[in-house]
């Protein structure tokens, strides 16, 4: 199994600009999560799905964040318009429904905004 | 309530020696407790988890201690390694199935 596979690795981009991370999560896990890491607030929980169904979005920011996912293998979180403030690594992360098990993340996406 | 918190935030250990990690919970309903491990320019890794139903698990040189009543857990990394030098994320999880992490412990082991 290639494991959680993100996209891009890493993107810089001007402030205001629209900015689309990607994820694709493990074959057979319907659950699905994004978190952002920073230095000063760790690894925080952005939003998750169960079976492709957003389930809790209480940790996106604001309403420049958003993310979908149409159908069990690919999700992606999106800001618009993006900020400096919103530099961070951001990880997606998957495993099987309902659990905490087997929670595997991928390699993240580092975002810099200038 | 949803909080987990970690100490000490850095680490540094000489080779051989024994690290600590610890950390809290205050949810009643979290009922896995995982250590993950990262590597710079890596995502976490599962290292090691635990259910409240034991008080102790051992997997090679690394340990998770649980102690219930006092809604604590640590992780103890004997005979440690400069390959074991990472940032340690304790979390805890619930069956709602989203996992809560501790803010990191960043290790240096010194050769």
């Amino acid at each position: 199994d290639a494991g959680v596979i993100q996209s891009p690795r890493h993107e810089v981009t001007e402030m205001g600009q629209e900015v689309t991370l990607r994820c694709k999560p493990i074959s057979g896990h319907n659950s699905l999560f994004w978190y952002r890491q920073t230095m000063m607030r760790g690894l925080e929980l952005l939003i998750y799905f169960n079976n492709n169904v957003p389930i809790d979005d209480s940790g996106m920011p604001e309403d420049r964040f958003s993310a979908k996912m149409p159908n069990a293998s690919f999700s992606t979180l999106k800001i618009q318009p993006s900020e400096p403030r919103d530099s961070a690594v951001y990880f997606c992360a998957s495993s099987l429904s309902g659990t905490s098990f087997g929670y595997t993340f991928g390699s993240g996406t580092r975002l810099t905004v200038v | 309530q949803q909080q987990v918190k970690q100490s000490p935030q850095s680490l540094i250990v000489q080779k051989g020696g024994i690290s600590i990690i610890n950390c809290a919970y205050e949810n009643t309903a979290f009922d896995y407790f995982p250590w993950y491990q990262q590597f710079p320019g890596k995502g976490p890794a599962l290292l090691i988890a635990i259910r409240p139903d034991v008080s102790e698990k051992k997997e090679g040189r690394f340990t998770i201690s649980f102690n219930k009543s006092a809604k604590q857990f640590s992780l103890h990394i004997m005979d440690s390694q400069p390959g074991d030098s990472a940032t340690y994320f304790c979390a805890a999880g619930g069956s709602q199935g989203n996992l809560i992490f501790g803010k990191g412990t960043k290790l240096s082991v010194k050769p």
